[in-house]
């Protein structure tokens, strides 16, 4: 069965410095997310990606992050000058279309951040 | 904006119980509505989702879900749990408009089933 697949698992930074968290969606699929979960807290939406622009983005997803999608199978989120509170889970998903709503979800990447 | 309320952040149940998660949301426009299982160390599991149409909805693994529009509610169920259906259970909604279909998920109720 075709799954989300996250690299690394676990990211371990120094603060300031940068991390690129990378996935691969499912091959088919159109639409690409990013959320994060922060330890012992709720998931929280990030961004939303299609046809190689963002379509939506929260109030967490500021200047220090960016998304990209540089080839035809992977999907990145930068975070370029990491901050402590940027610990957390990172999950990205997919989607194959917007109709049928189902988000597939990788098993997520770990930063810390020290 | 969305908000979901999981009201339970614990539930403990012996095995062969019934269980029953609760989710109640508010929103100002219609939404869809789903629930996830977290295992230990693992992604996000879609179980079951609401789109349209009845509004029982049965899903993986046993699990049902009733959608309540007059209660805002979209409680999980399952008639007789296993112990490997301990797990973290999250409720989520998506509204029907806008083009980012974002999910809002509330803070989770860890299952706990015991012999």
């Amino acid at each position: 069965e075709p799954e989300v697949t996250q690299t690394p698992s676990h990211q371990v930074t120094q603060m300031g410095q940068e991390v690129i968290l990378r996935c691969v969606p499912i091959s088919n699929h159109l639409y690409f997310y990013w959320y994060r979960q922060i330890l012992g807290q709720k998931v929280e939406f990030l961004v939303s990606f299609y046809n190689n622009e963002i379509s939506e983005k929260s109030e967490i997803f500021d200047d220090q992050f960016s998304v990209e999608r540089p080839d035809g199978s992977n999907f990145t989120l930068k975070i370029r000058s990491t901050k402590l509170e940027d610990s957390a889970m990172y999950f990205c998903a997919s989607s194959e279309l917007v109709t049928n709503r189902e988000q597939f979800f990788g098993p997520g990447t770990r930063l810390t951040v020290l | 904006a969305q908000s979901v309320t999981q009201l339970d952040s614990q539930v403990p149940v012996f095995e062969e119980a019934p269980v029953e998660l609760r989710c109640n949301y508010s929103s100002s426009v219609s939404v869809y509505l789903f629930w996830y299982v977290q295992y230990p160390n693992q992604g996000l599991q879609l179980l079951l989702k609401y789109l349209s149409g009845s509004t029982l909805v049965k899903g993986i693994n046993g699990f049902e879900a009733e959608f309540n529009k007059s209660q805002t509610s979209f409680h999980l169920r399952k008639p007789s749990v296993h112990i490997s259906d301990t797990a973290e259970y999250f409720c989520a909604v998506s509204d029907l408009g806008g083009g980012g279909n974002k999910l809002t998920f509330g803070t989770g109720t860890q299952l706990k089933v015991e012999l």
